[in-house]
């Protein structure tokens, strides 16, 4: 079982919907949250961090629920520049060296 | 904006073949990570560096792959001899691994295909 688990999708969605994308880690020691995008052939890329309290950044918002160890990610009004995947990425702290481990990834669609 | 770079982009080569992967990580980082990215597994851990410290290469099959980094401005992943089952795209990232650490930034990466 990986340390990370997302649903793969894929969602397809139009332009201006909202979508929400969910994520569960299993080390309860994890220090540390985000969301990455990645587009096709490309690198990954921080998208947002995660904080306790909820974040937002413009049309995303993050949340983190460590009882539960979910972490979540909204887009509100979805462009079509908003297509890629989204990896939820969990950092277990000074004990595993902060190396960041990766769910796979759930990929978006927006479509016209 | 500061950025990691790796060399080669693209590597084709024959099953048996050497291949080394470049990584120069952003100036003043004090971590570098390998990662691995296929369809299948996603993004797997193979190896990171502290202050050009091998910390954890648990990830790498050891008896093929070598990660070493000689100065602070060069990591490099060497697969010998290459197999059909290492083709995949191979990440280094960099960052300051800190109390409150926040995400890293990755390269480009090394498109490989082993044939």
């Amino acid at each position: 079982r990986k340390e990370v688990e997302q649903d793969p999708g894929p969602f397809n969605v139009p332009e201006g919907a909202t979508v929400a994308f969910n994520c569960t880690y299993s080390n309860s020691a994890s220090q540390s949250f985000f969301w990455y995008r990645q587009d096709c052939r490309k690198e990954p890329k921080l998208l947002m961090s995660v904080y306790s309290s909820g974040n937002e950044d413009g049309r995303f918002t993050a949340q983190l629920n460590r009882a539960s160890q979910y972490i979540s990610l909204l887009i509100r009004d979805s462009k079509l520049s908003d297509s890629a995947t989204y990896l939820c990425v969990v950092n277990g702290g000074s004990n595993s060296g902060y190396a960041l481990n990766f769910g796979k990834g759930t990929s978006l669609l927006v479509t016209p | 904006d500061a950025r990691v770079t790796q060399t080669p982009r693209h590597k084709v080569t024959e099953m048996g073949q050497e291949v080394t992967m470049r990584c120069q990580p952003i100036l003043g980082h004090n971590t570098v990570f390998w990662y691995r990215q296929t369809m299948m597994q996603g993004l797997e851990l193979l190896a990171y560096f502290r202050n050009r410290a091998p910390l954890d290469d648990s990830g790498m099959p050891k008896d093929r792959f070598s990660a070493e980094m000689p100065d602070a401005t060069l990591a490099t992943l060497k697969i010998q001899p290459s197999e059909p089952r290492d083709s995949a795209v191979y990440f280094c990232a960099s960052g300051l691994a800190l109390q409150g650490n926040y995400g890293y930034t990755f390269g480009s990466g090394t498109r490989l295909t082993v044939v």
